[in-house]
This record gives structure tokens, C-alpha cells and sequence, in this order.
């Protein structure tokens, strides 16, 4: 079964620190999503990508956050200088195209994020 | 205000027997739907189920259900016969407005730890 894939699982960095989560989507899938869970807190949006941009962006994607789809089939996060409140579980999600409006995300298995 | 509110931090079933698990929902849009997600220990989600807004039946997925009362706001999980591995966070979420522009946005709820017993 087809399924999102991310690395690292887990990094620890220092604050200050530029970080790259790295992420697989689905093959097939067009929309891709980032979303970040501080331990014990909800689920919380980011960032969605759709046809090589952002489509929607949350407030807590500021300046410090990037995405790109470098190569066709990876897509990454990058935080420019970490802080302490950016220790999360970061998790990839895909999804089909619009016309699936059901909307099925499908999510990787997280990347925990330490910052120190 | 909170789109999606679950009122149960935490739960404890005995295995085998069924647990619902609330979820409410705060949107003005006609059409939206709802989800409900399992996070074990492991930390990866896993989705369970979907009801849209305007589908007219429960959705049911095998032992999971979905009880959707619309005028009320309610998606409640309904697992059945429970079982051991069952124990995790549960998430409800929801994505509004269910159209093609809007992409698939979730928003989710805080989740409600279940524990089985044996």
C-alpha cells in the first residue's frame, strides 16, 4: 500500500539552527501539507502546496518556515533558525486531486523536532 | 472559537465492548466534512473515517461508526467490540468548505486518549 514517507524521524538541534524535514508523498497525489502537534497539544495546520506553490498558509507559518518541492517527488520543510517552540511532531500529509472531494489525507509517520 | 471541540480528554474501556467518543463542530459553511483520525503511542495518524455534510446515511468503516447528527453538531466515533490495540489519541478534524478550490485543510479537534482494558 502506497504510503507518505519522512526523514528524519527524529532530530535534535541546537536553537538558532536551519533544519530540512524531508517528506515522500504519494505518487500520484497533488497536494501536499504540512502539519506540526507540540507534545500533548492538537494537530495544527501549516502549510499547504498545490501545483509548485502555496495554496493556503497558516499564522504560524511565518518567514522563518519554507517549503519546496525540489525533484518532482520530495518535499520539504525548512525552518531558517529554530527556536525552542518549534520542538513538535511535524508530520507530511498527501492527498488525490481536488476532484476527490472526500479528501482522505494521508500522513507520514512524523519527524520530532528537539530544539535545544 | 473552537471549530472542533472534544469534551473527553480521556477514557477507559473494558475490551470487547463498544465506546463512543464525542466530537462537536462549529462551521456556518453547508458543506464540510468530518474525519476522525487514530494516533497510537507511535505517533503516525491513521485515518478511520468520513462523513461528508450532506451524505444521508452514518458512514461506518468495519467496527467504526459514525454517529453524525447535523442539526445538533455532533460526529460522534462509535468503536465497537474494542480491542487492546485500540488504545490510542483519537482525533476528530474537519475541512471547510467542502468544495474543489479549497483544497483539504483540516481542522482538528484535541483529541481524546482511550485506553482498553483487558
Amino acid at each position: 500500500e502506497p504510503e507518505v514517507t519522512q526523514t528524519p524521524s527524529h532530530q535534535v538541534t541546537q536553537m538558532g539552527q536551519e533544519v530540512i524535514l524531508r517528506c515522500v508523498p504519494i505518487s500520484n497525489h497533488l497536494y501536499f501539507y504540512w502539519y506540526r502537534q507540540i507534545l500533548g497539544q492538537k494537530v495544527e495546520f501549516l502549510v499547504s502546496f498545490y501545483n509548485n506553490e502555496i495554496s493556503e498558509k497558516s499564522e504560524i507559518f511565518d518567514d522563518q518556515f519554507s517549503v519546496e518541492r525540489p525533484d518532482g517527488s520530495n518535499f520539504t520543510l525548512k525552518i531558517r533558525s529554530t527556536k525552542l517552540e518549534d520542538s513538535a511532531m511535524y508530520f507530511c500529509a498527501s492527498s488525490e486531486t481536488r476532484e476527490r472531494v472526500t479528501g482522505e489525507l494521508f500522513f507520514g509517520e512524523g519527524s520530532r523536532l528537539t530544539v535545544l | 472559537a473552537q471549530k472542533i471541540t472534544q469534551t473527553q480528554p480521556g477514557m477507559f474501556v473494558q475490551e470487547k465492548e463498544a465506546v463512543t467518543l464525542d466530537c462537536t463542530y462549529d462551521t456556518s459553511d453547508p458543506s464540510y466534512g468530518l474525519f476522525w483520525y487514530k494516533q497510537p503511542s507511535s505517533g503516525e495518524m491513521i485515518f478511520l473515517i468520513y462523513q461528508g455534510s450532506y451524505d444521508q446515511q452514518n458512514a461506518t468503516e468495519g467496527r467504526y461508526s459514525l454517529n453524525f447528527q447535523k442539526a445538533r453538531k455532533s460526529a460522534n466515533l462509535v468503536i465497537s467490540a474494542s480491542q487492546l490495540g485500540d488504545s490510542a489519541m483519537y482525533f476528530c478534524a474537519m475541512r471547510e468548505p467542502l468544495i474543489k478550490a479549497a483544497g483539504n485543510k483540516l481542522t482538528f479537534g484535541g483529541g481524546t486518549r482511550v485506553l482498553v482494558k483487558p
